[in-house]
């Protein structure tokens, strides 16, 4: 069975100071996908990244960073100087191939990230 | 618009009534995902379609709900006799078909959602 957990349930942080929302998975799979999703106030899941169980490189995208660490099964994601529009709720997710073909995601619970102007 | 859209965005509906909702995929994408997502919680899976053929379900998937992909196009999922507890948001997301992932994203692009309420 997967499970995804995501500790933190809320987060308030004031502009421009970094955040780090964590995220812990549980898998039996050798091969498994690791994601974080956006859900902002208009509830449409926005993709922001995608990583395999082999590339435990970690990445920096502009304001994001990912670091991903297969030792501790975790997948944590900072936003550095965050700005109001970064406020959302930010779900970890984690999939695998079925038989089926089928990748389907399994999500935490999310963390709603607040940034106060 | 070229992304995942869903209709209707909001439905109220009284207990004991049939809903019906449905999905476009984005077009191409043989992959179509239906998940339910109750408040406070993450999105949770329901059934998985590969063209037209509905290859996995849920056990969250009670035999209240049926899920259709008639011509691998558009999908739809009903809930009969709705209860208060179906009351969630409906998600549905696709993919790009397993010949097209070299060197692309292999990310499930989500639709906007059915927000159904049960009275």
């Amino acid at each position: 069975a997967q499970k995804v957990t995501q500790a933190q349930t809320e987060i308030s942080v004031v502009e421009k100071e970094d955040v780090t929302l964590d995220c812990v998975y549980e898998t039996r799979d050798t091969t498994y996908y690791l994601f974080w999703y956006k859900q902002p106030p208009s509830g449409e899941l926005v993709f922001l990244i995608r990583r395999n169980s082999f590339d435990e490189q970690n990445e920096i995208s502009g304001r994001y960073s990912w670091n991903f660490q297969k030792s501790t099964s975790s997948f944590n994601f900072t936003i550095t100087a965050s700005q109001v529009v970064d406020s959302a709720v930010y779900f970890c997710a984690l999939s695998f191939i079925s038989n089926f073909g089928n990748e389907k995601l399994t999500f935490g619970t999310g963390t709603r990230l607040t940034i106060i102007p | 618009d070229t992304g995942v859209s869903q209709d209707p965005r909001h439905k109220i509906t009284k207990r004991g009534q049939n809903v019906t909702f449905r999905c476009d995929p984005i077009s191409e994408h043989n992959r179509l995902y239906w998940y339910r997502q109750t408040l406070g919680q993450g999105p949770e899976f329901l059934t998985y379609f590969q063209n037209e053929a509905q290859l996995e379900k849920s056990r969250l998937l009670s035999d209240r709900f049926s899920a259709e992909r008639p011509k691998g196009s558009f999908s739809t999922l009903e809930i009969q006799r709705t209860e208060q507890g179906d009351s969630a948001m409906y998600l549905c997301a696709s993919r790009v078909p397993e010949v097209k992932l070299a060197g692309a994203d292999h990310e499930q692009f989500f639709g906007p959602g059915t927000r159904l309420t049960v009275l």
